[in-house]
């Protein structure tokens, strides 16, 4: 059975930083690009970042280039968020996806004073 | 960034009958390759999205075939023939031809 699992949101002051995680099973992981996806509470979903199943290629949406950075780790099946100089407005469920077509259940971070 | 617009935003439904969605490119979503990267997702509140339609027109493995997508270039639509109760949520049309990928604002589908 597929699935992703994601960790490691929470809550975090303006400008501090948070690591997401997402272990992946049940597919062959290095095959694959895999994304992040963020929710805002009652709002629309938003990419965020995609990494190539290598992990030589990286892109970001314009809102959180320079302060996000996308990776992965093929022996261990996870790919990872970390995010820095964080702000309100990314105060979303994140979720991490294996291409478009399978997501997993998300991670909440909240970043508030 | 592309913008992926939708109508109606709501639409309430009465069990057993039809229902469509329409979503609008602002520009062609053909793919260098030939294809069209259109997909259909719909989310039930608390749960993570699930994809129904691929590529303007195929479903996914699982989705009922009450659920048909159709259309070309800029223009799109999701069909469901006979409106279920499980089918209430709120469903996204999302391009992925060119990044950064967007979604559509999203249609809320409930009951009457």
């Amino acid at each position: 059975e597929m699935q992703l699992v994601e960790a490691g949101g929470g809550l975090v002051q303006p400008g501090g930083s948070l690591r997401l995680s997402c272990a992946a099973s049940g597919f062959s992981f290095s095959s694959f690009w895999m994304y992040w996806v963020r929710q805002a509470p009652g709002k629309g979903l938003v990419w965020v970042s995609r990494i190539n199943s290598d992990g030589s290629s990286t892109t970001y949406a314009d809102s959180v280039k320079g302060r996000f950075t996308i990776s992965r780790d093929n022996g261990k099946n996870t790919v990872y968020l970390q995010m820095n100089s964080l702000r309100a407005e990314d105060t979303a469920v994140y979720y991490c996806t294996r291409g478009v077509d399978f997501w997993g259940q998300g991670t909440l971070v909240t970043v508030s004073s | 960034d592309i913008v992926m617009t939708q109508s109606p935003l709501s639409l309430p439904v009465t069990l057993g009958q039809p229902a469509s969605i329409s979503c609008r490119s602002s520009q062609s979503l053909v793919f260098s390759d030939g294809n069209t990267y259109l997909n259909w997702f719909y989310q039930r509140p608390g749960q993570s999205p699930r994809r129904l339609i691929y590529k303007v027109s195929n479903r996914d493995s699982g989705v009922p075939d009450r659920f048909s997508g159709s259309g070309s270039g800029t223009d799109f639509t999701l069909k469901i023939s006979r409106v279920e109760a499980e089918d209430v949520g709120v469903y996204y049309c999302m391009q992925g031809s060119h990044w950064p990928f967007t979604f559509g604002p999203g249609t809320k589908v409930d009951v009457k």
